[in-house]
């Protein structure tokens, strides 16, 4: 069945790189995301890539798609206070989006 | 309305009692999404409608959850004789294309936060 696993935490420091890992076992996964969700609020969409992609940026987000591997990661460069949030990862195959545990994302001075 | 609407906003329900969640999703979208997220945990896929096919509720965790999507729009979750272990945020989520190859956006509402006491 279909499974996203990422690692629960991950503490930076501000103006470091963060980087989060998903790994994905639906290999007719077409699009895989990236989703924030900062304290108290929903989940809103950061990025997305195409499964034929092995890069994508987008500003200071960098997404890696290994697809041998099924695996997948958001690259944050100059992490700031700002982007401290759950990251979550979500594969979507043939209809609907599943998604990943969440990585809590904690940036501190 | 502009985006996924859901209400109540905060639910406190007593142990065995029923509860409904509703979710108004954004106009024109044809695929709404329900999740759970308890503390601690990631999203929990648990039913999704798509146009006029029939829901994939492979994600609902016991039969004490249903859920309908009237008229193609709005959405009710129940949840019957509600157990401690229901506690959590209930999101919603609504997107244009549920199927096929399209690049698909999933908006989601604030959630309801149920608690069973």
């Amino acid at each position: 069945g279909e499974d996203v696993e990422q690692s629960l935490f991950l503490s930076v420091r501000e103006g470091d790189s963060s980087v989060i890992n998903c790994t994905y076992t639906d290999s007719s996964s077409t699009y895989l995301y990236w989703y924030k969700q900062e304290p108290g609020a929903g989940l809103q969409l950061l990025t997305y890539i195409f499964s034929n992609m092995d890069m994508k940026q987008d500003q200071r987000l960098t997404v890696l798609l290994n697809k041998k591997d099924k695996h997948l990661s958001l690259r944050i460069a100059d992490t700031q206070t700002g982007d401290s949030a759950i990251y979550f990862c979500a594969e979507r195959g043939t209809d609907k989006l599943i998604f990943g545990t969440g990585t809590r994302l904690q940036v501190f001075p | 309305g502009a985006g996924v609407s859901q209400s109540p906003s905060n639910k406190v329900t007593e142990k065995g009692k029923d509860v409904e969640l509703r979710c108004d999703p954004i106009s024109g979208h044809t695929a709404l999404y329900w999740y759970r997220q308890s503390l601690g945990q990631g999203l929990e896929f648990l039913i999704y409608f798509q146009g006029n096919s029939a829901p994939d509720k492979s994600g609902l965790p016991s039969d004490r959850f249903s859920a309908e999507r009237t008229g193609g729009s709005v959405s009710t979750l129940t949840i019957q004789r509600t157990q401690q272990e229901d506690s959590a945020v209930y999101l919603c989520a609504s997107s244009l294309v549920g199927e096929g190859t399209g690049h698909t956006e999933a908006f989601f509402g604030q959630g309801t936060r149920l608690t069973v006491v």
